[in-house]
Order: C-alpha cells, then structure tokens, then sequence
C-alpha cells in the first residue's frame, strides 16, 4: 500500500527567509504523481506543485519548487522569500499514475507559522 | 475558486440520523472523489465515482453510501451517525485521462454530530 509520511508536524520561518518541508513516500509502482498542497485556515485545499515521477526535473512555480528524489522516495517542498499569506497547513499526496487509480493518499501535514 | 461547489458547508445534526452532502464537480469533469478530513484520521479517500460508475473504494464505512447522477453531481450519504463522523468533508474532480492527475477541491461540508 502506498503510504506518505510527514515528519514534521510544524515548522516556522521568518518572512522572507526560506523553509523546506519534507515529505518521503513509499511505493511499488514506477508511474506516479506527487503533490503539495496548501490548506489555509479557510479549509480550502490548494494545490501548489505537483511532479510526474517519470520526469528528472524538479518542478518549480514561482516562489515554491521541490527535491524529488525518486531513489530515495522523497520529496521536499521549499519555499522562498516566505511570506505572511503561506501561513497554513501543507499536505504532500501521492497518486497513482494508472487512470482509474489516482484517489490521492495523503500525509499528515506540516503547519507552517510564517513570522513577521 | 476551483468551479467545485459543496452544499452544504456547515451541517449539524445528532447521533443516529442520515444526512446528504451534495458536490457539482468543475464544467467537463468526469470522475468525483471523496474525502474526510477528521482531527484523528487525517485526510482519508472515501470514494470515486467516474461518470455515474463506481470506480474505487477507500476506507468508507458501510453506513456511508455515495452516487454519482447523470448530470454528474454526486451525493454522500450518511446514516447511523456517530459523534466520531464529526469531520470535514471534501469532494473533488478531476477530468479522466488527465495527464497530471490533478484533482480540484470543493470548499468542503462541515459535519458536527452532537
């Protein structure tokens, strides 16, 4: 089964510095998706990157990007130049990449406090 | 805004009744998903759901039900409530065969068993 695992329950970062959150996941498949996900104290979830295991290249998007680290099943979130509005809970989720079996497994979560 | 909408967003209701949790999923989704976040089991996939057919089962109980419509709304119902029901609930869509996988979460229902 697949699970994910969040180490970190909380995590704090003064504005404008840099965080890394991690997350390792444990599968047999070699087709697969990994996700953050962002969930503000709204309870909304939002997806921030994801990243197709079959690519090399870490995913970036603006001012988050990952380390994934395929051999090592691990695969971190950073966060640069933080700022207040990344206060939240992030989730890594793990799909896979098979159509008709991609419900998305999710980790415990990391609650960031972005200080001022 | 994802374009999934969830009604209600707060529900309170006592032990032992059935509730109905409705989601509409984003224009020219297909499959829907279901998921409950409480405070003791995280987030948990409950049910997917992809045009009007069950497609996977997660760790739903056997009080909880779902279906998915024709117009491709879906429904969770929920009967013999329990005080441990308490949860967020969340539904989401995603568009089959998508390359990326990615699912589009509604604002989620509230459910407060008292």
């Amino acid at each position: 089964a697949q699970t994910v695992t969040q180490s970190q329950p909380e995590m704090s970062v003064q504005e404008a510095e840099t965080v890394t959150l991690s997350c390792t996941y444990d599968t047999s498949e070699s087709d697969y998706y990994l996700f953050w996900y962002k969930q503000p104290p709204s309870r909304q979830m939002i997806l921030v990157i994801r990243q197709e295991a079959y690519k090399q290249q870490n995913a970036t998007e603006n001012r988050f990007s990952v380390n994934f680290q395929k051999a090592a099943k691990s695969f971190s979130l950073k966060i640069s130049d933080s700022q207040l509005g990344d206060a939240a809970m992030y989730f890594c989720a793990y799909s896979n990449g098979q159509t008709g079996a991609n419900n998305l497994f999710f980790g415990t979560g990391t609650r960031l406090t972005v200080i001022p | 805004d994802s374009g999934v909408t969830q009604t209600p967003k707060h529900l309170i209701t006592a032990t032992g009744q059935r509730v109905t949790l409705r989601c509409s999923p984003r224009s020219g989704d297909l499959s829907v998903y279901w998921y409950q976040q409480s405070l003791d089991q995280g987030l948990q996939f409950l049910i997917h759901y992809y045009n009007g057919e069950e497609r996977a089962k997660g760790n739903i109980l056997e009080r909880f039900s779902a279906q998915q419509f024709p117009d491709l709304h879906s429904e969770l119902n929920l009967s013999s409530l329990e005080l441990g029901d308490s949860a967020l609930y969340f539904c989401a869509s995603s568009i089959r065969g998508g390359r990326y996988n990615e699912q589009f979460f509604g604002p989620g229902t509230r459910l407060t068993v008292l």
